[in-house]
């Protein structure tokens, strides 16, 4: 199972509006609405943000969403501020209970 | 609060073996699959293994398929990875990790909660 593809890094200004992206393949992110994002700053353990695509814990932010077309799902981080900062995995159930992840951005608040 | 505290790591040669350890405490363990997640150092985050909350199902990652073996005793509140024929390529932190509540209705297939990591490090 390769790793989903994401960018290597993106970059935005307080208060703009950035987007990740996560390829897959027809065997994960395209066959399943199971996609999941992870927040992780360094030296700290991964943070679940989204889930099922589009679906926020409780208690993170209404700047992260998520969504999907075909075998690629985004991230969105509104208002981006400088406690953003971080590394972004996306994550894709790939059926009979196994899972892959994407290759990671790391977010720079310029 | 839910915590998962990881341990067992450290140095072994390559073809060694280590067992790696998960405490968990907070919520009702046994309801919940868990999972391993590794991350070599300054590499991304990779999908090891997953059980499910009764232990009677288990899967891998391709390779590491016949060398891991995951396993859970739910009268502990513990989860285990045992790591056998371990390569230089299997050097990284490896946290446990939680995974949503599954139903037969709704399985969100992610996972909410982490542990800080235990470092494995394979070399002669």
């Amino acid at each position: 199972q390769s790793a989903l593809t994401q960018p290597a890094s993106v970059s935005g200004s307080p208060g703009q509006s950035i987007t990740i992206s996560c390829t897959g393949t027809s065997s994960d992110v395209g066959s399943y609405n199971l996609v999941s994002w992870y927040q992780q700053h360094p030296g700290k353990a991964p943070k679940l943000m989204i889930y099922e695509v589009t679906k926020r814990p409780s208690g993170v932010s209404n700047r992260f969403s998520g969504s999907k077309s075909g075998n690629t799902a985004s991230l969105t981080i509104s208002g981006l501020q400088a406690e953003d900062e971080a590394d972004y995995y996306c994550c894709s159930y790939a059926g009979t209970s196994t899972y892959v992840f994407g290759t990671g951005t790391k977010v720079t608040v310029l | 609060e839910v915590q998962l505290l990881e341990s067992g790591g450290g140095l072994v040669q390559p073809g060694g073996s280590l067992r790696l350890s998960c405490a968990a405490s907070g919520f009702m363990f046994s309801s919940y699959a868990m999972s391993w997640v590794r991350q070599a150092p300054g590499k991304g985050l990779e999908w090891v293994s997953v059980i499910t909350g009764n232990g009677g199902s288990t899967y891998y990652e391709d390779s590491v398929k016949g060398r891991f073996t995951i396993s859970r005793d739910n009268s502990k509140n513990t989860l285990y990875l045992q790591m056998n024929s371990l390569r230089a390529e299997d050097t990284a932190v490896y946290h446990c990790a939680k995974a949503l509540y599954c139903s037969i209705t709704s399985c969100p297939r992610a996972f909410d909660y982490w542990g800080q990591g235990t470092l494995v490090t394979v070399s002669s």
